[in-house]
């Protein structure tokens, strides 16, 4: 149990396009979400952490118009990333939370923008 | 900020126990230690958590000190398959789960 997908888990883009990833959780239901990025040779960054139903809350420093996220169900939230450049080529996880249990995260989506 | 350290990196010889220590002298009475790990370019895999008492999987055994200040996780037979980051983690004061810099064990053959 406890499964959390992400689709695609890799994707190629042109600089100025946008890009969508999808993060479910398969076997249970997410109060919170969560989008995580990671740098090469670099730890994970928290982004941003999203409760079904409420807009999502952004750490220090990631500009929410840049990275949409929407929770729009349980099992469901997306991450755009909108007017993509070379600089937010990463690698983006997310994890989901059923309500006061561990996270559980998903298998990652390595983003390169050229 | 995490509110944990570890050891940058440790290597452990294939079959032995791997024991990875993590320091966290800030933690509160009601606040948890989990332990996930990453394998390169994947995301991070629960392996344990626990709150004051010592707790065993499949996977690994997880040993809290008495004033809660440092844990240990071991994996009793280390494989090579076991090569990862491992994150010791405490959750900050909006429950949300922040990353340090982990230990890279290495498990030499």
């Amino acid at each position: 149990g406890a499964v959390v997908s992400q689709h695609p888990s890799r994707v190629i883009c042109k600089s100025g396009t946008s890009v969508k990833i999808e993060c479910r959780s398969l076997d249970f239901q997410a109060t919170t979400m969560f989008w995580y990025r990671q740098f090469p040779k670099q730890s994970l960054m928290l982004m941003a952490t999203s409760n079904e139903g409420s807009k999502a809350t952004y750490e220090q420093g990631v500009e929410k118009d840049k990275f949409l996220i929407n929770h729009a169900s349980l099992t469901l939230s997306t991450l755009t990333v909108t007017s993509a450049h070379p600089e937010d080529s990463s690698f983006y996880i997310c994890s989901a939370r059923p309500a006061a249990d561990t996270q559980y995260f998903g298998p990652g989506t390595r983003l390169t923008v050229l | 900020d995490a509110k944990t350290t570890q050891p940058p990196s440790m290597d452990c010889a294939e079959g032995r126990a791997a024991n990875l220590p993590c320091n966290h002298s800030t933690i509160s009475g009601n606040e948890y230690v989990y332990w996930y790990r990453q394998i390169h370019s994947q995301g991070p895999q629960y392996i344990i958590h626990g709150l004051k008492n010592n707790e065993t999987n499949e996977m690994a055994s997880l040993i809290i000190t008495e004033d809660r200040k440092s844990s240990t996780l071991i994996l009793p037979h280390a494989t090579l398959r076991d090569t990862a980051v491992y994150y010791c983690i405490v959750l900050d004061n909006n429950n949300d789960m922040r990353f340090g810099a982990g230990t890279r064990l290495t498990v030499k053959p």
